[in-house]
């Protein structure tokens, strides 16, 4: 059953550093998008992405964070300067088509720890 | 805004029990409701999803109600399994907005 997948799956980094996570969607999926889960807290929304242009983001995602498609297969989420409380699960979904009624498939996440 | 909110935060039972899981939206507008699972490590999977036209939608052991008056809307797990103990969370949407999930639901399911 084809699944997204998510690297790292655990990164650990210091405040102020970069951090790229890759994800690679579903094949044949044209919709992609970024969530972050705070230890204990809900999943929440960053951004979607769609014929490689930004189609929806949330307040959280600022200059700092950037989206890229660099090939046919990987998406990726930038960060630029990490701050401590960019510490969270970071999970990529795919989706097949627009919007909320798509299923919407998670990959493992990663967990990014600032210092 | 949106909020999706939880009542209870752990739910234990035993296995066989059916279990209850309930979730309250405040946006009026909300027409596309989901239920996940996330086991520990793991990212959130897809349970069962119901549209504002709807009432009542079944899966397989897992029924959701929508109930739009009040806001509130319920997963029903039957004959709760050992492999069901997970965190769940609804989400919700209005139109083609981004989902609001919910804070999740502990479910402890005991052999």
């Amino acid at each position: 059953e084809p699944e997204v997948t998510q690297t790292p799956s655990h990164q650990v980094t210091q405040m102020g550093q970069e951090v790229i996570l890759r994800c690679v969607p579903i094949s044949n999926h044209l919709y992609f998008y970024w969530y972050r889960q705070i230890l204990g807290q809900k999943v929440e929304f960053l951004v979607s992405f769609y014929n490689n242009e930004i189609s929806e983001k949330s307040e959280i995602f600022d200059d700092q964070f950037s989206v890229e498609r660099p090939d046919g297969s990987n998406f990726t989420l930038k960060i630029r300067s990490t701050k401590l409380e960019d510490s969270a699960m970071y999970f990529c979904a795919s989706s097949a088509g627009q919007g909320t009624y798509n299923e919407q498939f998670f990959g493992p996440g990663t967990r990014l720890t600032v210092l | 805004g949106e909020s999706v909110g939880l009542h209870l935060p752990t739910l234990s039972v035993q296995e066989g029990d059916n279990s209850i899981i309930n979730c309250a939206y405040s946006n009026s507008a909300s027409d596309y409701f989901i239920w996940y699972k996330q086991e520990s490590g793991k990212g959130p999977q897809f349970i069962i999803d119901i549209r504002s036209n709807m009432d009542k939608r079944q899966g397989q052991r897992v029924t959701v109600l929508l109930n739009k008056t009040v806001k509130h809307l319920s997963l029903q797990i039957a004959a709760t399994q050992p492999g069901d103990s997970a965190v769940y969370f609804c989400a919700a949407s209005a139109g083609y907005s981004t989902l609001t999930f919910g804070k999740g639901t502990m479910l402890l399911v005991s052999p």
